[in-house]
């Protein structure tokens, strides 16, 4: 089955500064890769997603860029604030009755 | 985007009761819907797969007869924890996707149950 790593598992910066996200998955059918924001007690919100044939998107202060050959994906997230503080979750899905898989999630906290 | 709403948003039980929770679609109507369970600083982990009108698919390891699923309709789907005892104490999120294809997930807010 499909496996998502996601690095870093950890992420500070100060306010201002960009951060960035990276995803790798193992299947090359997977197509459709989702970003989730997570705040403390709530549920994953979707911020951004990329289906395989593009190989960037963005709106506003975030990004999402996807190479295929190298089966990796990455979010990017540009004049950080402290409200971006939160957890970060990517997936990948090849659609079908095939179920998303996760990252084990990134914490990015923006000190003011 | 679409709206998941889940009811209660938090729980506290005693041990050995059961406790349900609801987990609406309010803009779509949801033929898959998803239940996660979510430990503190870790990842989502998928407990079953639900479509409206048929039994739910459970994950290796989630016990069906403990975390009964029921999809009854394409809006409304139910999470109950049976005999709850304080290990299943935990953050169930669930979500929802209006077909089977490479329709976005959407999650609800999550429920926080403690059980005593």
């Amino acid at each position: 089955g499909e496996n998502v790593e996601q690095h870093p598992s950890t992420l500070s910066v100060q306010e201002g500064d960009s951060a960035v996200i990276k995803c790798t998955y193992s299947d090359s059918a997977s197509n459709y890769f989702p970003w989730y924001k997570q705040e403390l007690g709530k549920g994953p919100q979707l911020i951004i997603d990329i289906r395989s044939n593009v190989g960037e998107k963005k709106d506003q202060r975030i990004a999402v860029t996807l190479n295929k050959t190298a089966k990796h994906f990455s979010l990017h997230i540009t004049e950080t604030q402290p409200e971006d503080s939160a957890v970060y979750f990517c997936a990948a899905s090849k659609g079908g009755s095939y179920i998303p898989t996760f990252g084990r999630g990134t914490s990015l906290i923006v000190h003011p | 985007g679409a709206v998941v709403s889940q009811h209660p948003s938090r729980v506290i039980c005693k041990s050995g009761t059961s406790v349900k929770i609801e987990c609406r679609s309010l803009d779509f109507q949801a033929t898959t819907m998803f239940w996660y369970r979510q430990f503190p600083k870790q990842s989502l982990m998928l407990m079953a797969t639900s479509n409206e009108g048929s039994k739910a698919t459970y994950e290796q390891g989630v016990e069906k007869d403990k975390f009964l699923i029921n999809h009854a309709s394409l809006t409304l789907s139910t999470l109950t924890v049976t005999s709850a005892h304080p290990e299943d104490s935990s953050f169930y999120i669930c979500s929802a996707k209006a077909g089977t294809g490479l329709e976005t997930q959407y999650f609800g807010p999550g429920t926080r149950l403690l059980v005593l």
